[in-house]
């Protein structure tokens, strides 16, 4: 059962561009989303967030939409640099437990 | 401000074996989170210690269980080890529950 999905396990996009990754969910009852970031070897990164209550957070180049009727969500980046290139999760949070998909491999071509 | 740690980095046990991981949560952070991240896949939520407390768990059978000391720095135990406990072992802290997590670098095992 995936309460979080991410049905595009890699993506490439021109440096300069717009780059869109986009995530869908099954659980009503998560009450913040959230994205991060994984270099190799590292950690998780945490990103940008955005509140169920909202449609729309906005940090730098970073933008978060969500849609909670189509329970779906898409992080916005622009313009992506070569530096974005990493793997990007989409998180639900419900309650004290955080909902990873399986995440998005980005590739910013130079 | 120290970040997340994680000990050892990598591991190697056999199958029946018993491991401990070892986590020191970023300066002030009160609570800790452990993940399993399989080849893959993403981090999967195994439990979460508030204030030397279990404050949440994932679907995860008992024989993994945890810690969290006095410092806030944490230990997550598997016993009888099996193959498929082979994955990337993510420890994050954060301040009182909250949303936004910081990560360790994980540490890799490897059942044979």
């Amino acid at each position: 059962d995936q309460q979080v999905k991410q049905n595009s396990p890699s993506l490439s996009v021109q440096e300069g561009r717009i780059s869109i990754l986009n995530c869908d969910y099954t659980n009503s009852m998560f009450d913040y989303f959230l994205w991060y970031k994984k270099y190799p070897a590292e950690g998780p990164t945490f990103l940008i967030s955005i509140s169920s209550i909202k449609d729309k957070n906005e940090d730098g180049r970073f933008t978060v939409f969500l849609n909670k009727s189509a329970k779906h969500l898409s992080l916005h980046i622009v313009p992506s640099q070569p530096g974005d290139s990493a793997v990007y999760f989409c998180v639900g949070r419900g309650g004290q437990n955080f909902v990873f998909g399986p995440g998005t491999r980005l590739s910013v071509l130079p | 401000e120290t970040g997340v740690t994680q000990s050892p980095t990598h591991l190697i046990k056999t199958r029946g074996q018993q491991v401990t991981l070892r986590c020191s949560s970023q300066s002030g952070h009160n609570t800790v989170s452990w993940y399993q991240q399989a080849l893959g896949q993403g981090p999967q939520f195994i439990f979460q210690y508030y204030r030397e407390e279990e404050n949440g768990r994932g679907n995860f059978p008992p024989r993994f269980s945890g810690l969290q000391f006095p410092n806030y720095s944490s230990e997550l135990n598997v016993n009888a080890l099996e193959l498929d406990d082979s994955a990337l072992y993510l420890c994050a802290s954060s301040l009182d529950r909250g949303k936004t997590q910081y990560f360790g670098p994980g540490t890799r095992l490897l059942v044979l």
